[in-house]
């Protein structure tokens, strides 16, 4: 089962910030967490990932909260494009055992 | 690099029908994992490999489903016989232990009559 709660869906407005929370409040200290996301009809892709620090790469940033009980992706200047399913994913990254467990994710609109 | 290949990419058979999906990860991953995703059930994993050796089978649905790795290049996933139940789009994804991600083929979409 998946370990982390997500809003079913948000809005946001082409230009402005999009945070989409998550809760992970069982998360244990190996465990890391990811985010992907499904754009209609396409395979996830990978986002980010992050064990306790912040993270930023090219595509977005994860705020990941000092108990590591919840977590937030930001996408710093929403597009169009960026309208899909937000998959936020809890895993512990063991040899042997590279599972993803995805959840329902967070349908994010972002209108113009 | 092309990225994760699946093959067909849309297939439509009839109930009782064997069908084969097919999947070429990319060169040089060490971990091949199979999805299917459904309105119902969402994205599930059925079954992902390891340097070739099935690692976990426990989202495999049934006997009907059977998956193979016989070499690093190449894995295909069977469903005999095939039932309308099954239709869905059925995803292959590669990762390599050193890079965390795993990147997704584009999908079989298969639909069963």
């Amino acid at each position: 089962d998946a370990k982390t709660t997500q809003p079913p869906s948000m809005d946001c407005a082409e230009g402005r910030a999009a945070n989409l929370p998550c809760n992970h409040s069982t998360i244990s200290g190996n465990e890391y967490v990811y985010w992907y996301r499904q754009i209609h009809s396409q395979g996830p892709q990978y986002i980010i990932h992050g064990l306790k620090n912040n993270e930023t790469n090219e595509m977005a940033s994860l705020i990941i909260t000092e108990d590591r009980k919840s977590s937030t992706l930001i996408l710093p200047h929403a597009t169009l494009r960026d309208t899909a399913v937000y998959y936020c994913i809890v895993r512990e990254v063991r040899r042997n055992t590279d599972k993803l467990i995805f959840g329902t994710g967070t349908r994010l609109q972002v209108f113009p | 690099d092309a990225g994760v290949i699946q093959s067909p990419r849309h297939e439509v058979t009839e109930m009782g029908q064997e069908v084969t999906l097919r999947c070429k990860p990319i060169s040089g991953h060490d971990y091949l994992f199979w999805y299917r995703q459904t309105m119902m059930r969402g994205l599930e994993l059925l079954i992902y490999f390891n340097n070739n050796v099935p690692i976990d089978d426990s989202g495999m649905p049934e006997d009907r489903f059977s998956a193979k790795m016989p070499n690093a290049s190449f894995s295909t996933l069977k469903i005999q016989p095939s039932e309308p139940r099954d239709s869905a789009v059925y995803f292959c994804a590669s990762s390599s232990f050193m890079t965390y991600e795993q990147y997704f083929g584009p999908g079989t979409r298969l639909t069963v009559t």
